[in-house]
């Protein structure tokens, strides 16, 4: 079975610094996907980047990097020079597998607030 | 075609009624999702296609939910004898195969249903 935990249920950050969100995950594959979306107001689903449990470099994409650290089991998502933009729910999700996002399983998310 | 499109963005309906709702995947995009979204919660998947084929489906799904995607374009979803339990965001998505990328889902703006 598979497991996602998001511990904070909310995060202030201020504009411009730098805020990290952590998730932690459980899972008896051998290989899986992570990833993090992004949830505005509007509630479109927005995907923001991915990690195989077998890519040896931590994944980026622009001002997000995740933070993988699979003895740990944590996928932790940095998110650089915060904007006010950014304020919005954030969801850890993990695949059973590296060939793509079918059958994802979310965290229960972070609300992050960044203030000016 | 900007992005995943759903219709209707809200339904409210009685308990007993049956509700159907439609999803227009991004033109090109082989393969379609459907997630669950209960207030406080990440979404939880229901079920996906490949074209037409229907390759999974969770257990949440009961018989009273049915999912189609007839000639691997749009889908519906439709769930016969709604509870109150049934009153969520159904969001859906889309993905392709073919750009390399499967691990990317898009999704829309999703269908808020209210069971009274």
């Amino acid at each position: 079975a598979q497991k996602i935990t998001q511990t904070q249920p909310g995060m202030f950050v201020q504009e411009k610094e730098a805020v990290t969100l952590d998730c932690t995950y459980d899972t008896s594959d051998p290989s899986y996907g992570l990833f993090w979306y992004k949830q505005p107001s509007s509630g479109e689903m927005i995907f923001l980047i991915y990690q195989g449990s077998y890519d040896q470099q931590n994944a980026t994409e622009g001002r997000y990097s995740l933070n993988f650290q699979k003895a740990r089991k944590s996928a932790n998502l940095v998110i650089s020079a915060s904007q006010l933009g950014d304020s919005a729910m954030y969801f850890c999700a993990m695949s059973p597998d590296q060939t793509g996002a079918n059958n994802l399983f979310f965290g229960t998310g972070t609300r992050l607030t960044v203030i000016p | 075609d900007t992005g995943v499109s759903q219709d209707p963005r809200h339904k409210i309906t009685k308990r007993g009624q049956n509700v159907t709702f439609r999803c227009d995947p991004i033109s090109e995009h082989n393969r379609l999702y459907w997630y669950r979204q209960t207030l406080g919660q990440g979404p939880e998947f229901l079920t996906y296609f490949q074209n037409e084929a229907q390759l999974e489906k969770s257990r949440l799904l009961s018989d009273r939910f049915s999912a189609e995607r007839p000639k691997g374009s749009f889908s519906t979803l439709e769930i016969q004898r709604t509870e109150q339990g049934d009153s969520a965001m159904y969001l859906c998505a889309s993905s392709s195969q073919a750009t390399g990328e499967n691990e990317k889902l898009f999704f829309g703006s999703g269908t808020q249903l209210s069971v009274l």
